[in-house]
């Protein structure tokens, strides 16, 4: 069975400053990690992967994420945040199962 | 190219009616993924079609039930349906049926029972 803790319910932060949300996970198997972001009243949008390799990602809009294998870790950061990243976050693990275990979701706020 | 289309993007109903969800993966996927969202659980998988065949189920009860027609579009059914049911419902598709390749999301349908 597999699992996805996300720590944080809620992270403000302000206007260009840096940001990570946290997700551990648990696994008995190879997992593939995702992260994604959903704005109000949209579906899910894919920022970025980890299948192997290289255990720094990169995704879309600036985000990043490594992956940590003895920690089980697999947060997201940005280096400056804007307005914009205002929305809800969800990491995700997969396997060969066909289907993700989502976390709860952190909600990113920015602050002005 | 065109994304995953979900109609309707909203919908309301009576509990004890039923109600059909309609899905458009992206032209070319074959696999089609549904999901439930609701603030008390979050993100549960309902199930998955590959080829017109189910081929992976959440633990949902049988009330929820799914199809795939030959040109990969998806339909999500829920008869009897109770309040607990409302809930944003989103399709996915992906090329492969893997996972490991990431999901494209539509815009989900939100349902409201009343």
């Amino acid at each position: 069975a597999q699992s996805v803790t996300q720590l944080d319910s809620q992270v403000p932060v302000f206007e260009e400053a840096p940001v990570e949300l946290r997700c551990n996970y648990s696994s008995s198997v190879s997992v593939y990690l995702f992260w994604y972001v959903q704005y109000p009243n949209q579906g899910l949008q894919l920022l970025l992967k980890y299948l192997s390799g290289s255990t720094l990602v990169k995704g879309i809009n600036g985000f990043e994420a490594e992956f940590n294998k003895s920690q089980t870790s697999f947060h997201l950061r940005k280096p400056s945040v804007h307005i914009s990243d205002t929305a809800e976050y969800f990491c995700a693990v997969g396997s060969s199962a066909r289907q993700l275990t989502f976390g709860s979701g952190t909600q990113l706020t920015v602050l002005p | 190219k065109a994304g995953v289309t979900q109609t309707p993007r909203y919908l309301i109903k009576t509990r004890g009616q039923q109600v059909t969800l309609s899905c458009s993966p992206i032209s070319g996927h074959r696999s089609v993924s549904w999901y439930q969202q609701t603030p008390g659980q979050g993100l549960q998988f309902l199930f998955e079609y590959f080829s017109e065949t189910q081929r992976n189920k959440g633990n949902f009860p049988g009330r929820f039930s799914g199809r795939q027609f030959s040109n990969s579009r998806s339909e999500m059914n829920v008869s009897t349906l109770e309040l607990g049911d409302s809930a944003l419902y989103l399709c996915a598709s992906s090329s492969t049926g893997g996972v490991n390749y990431g999901y494209t999301f539509g815009s989900g349908t939100r349902l409201t029972v009343v």
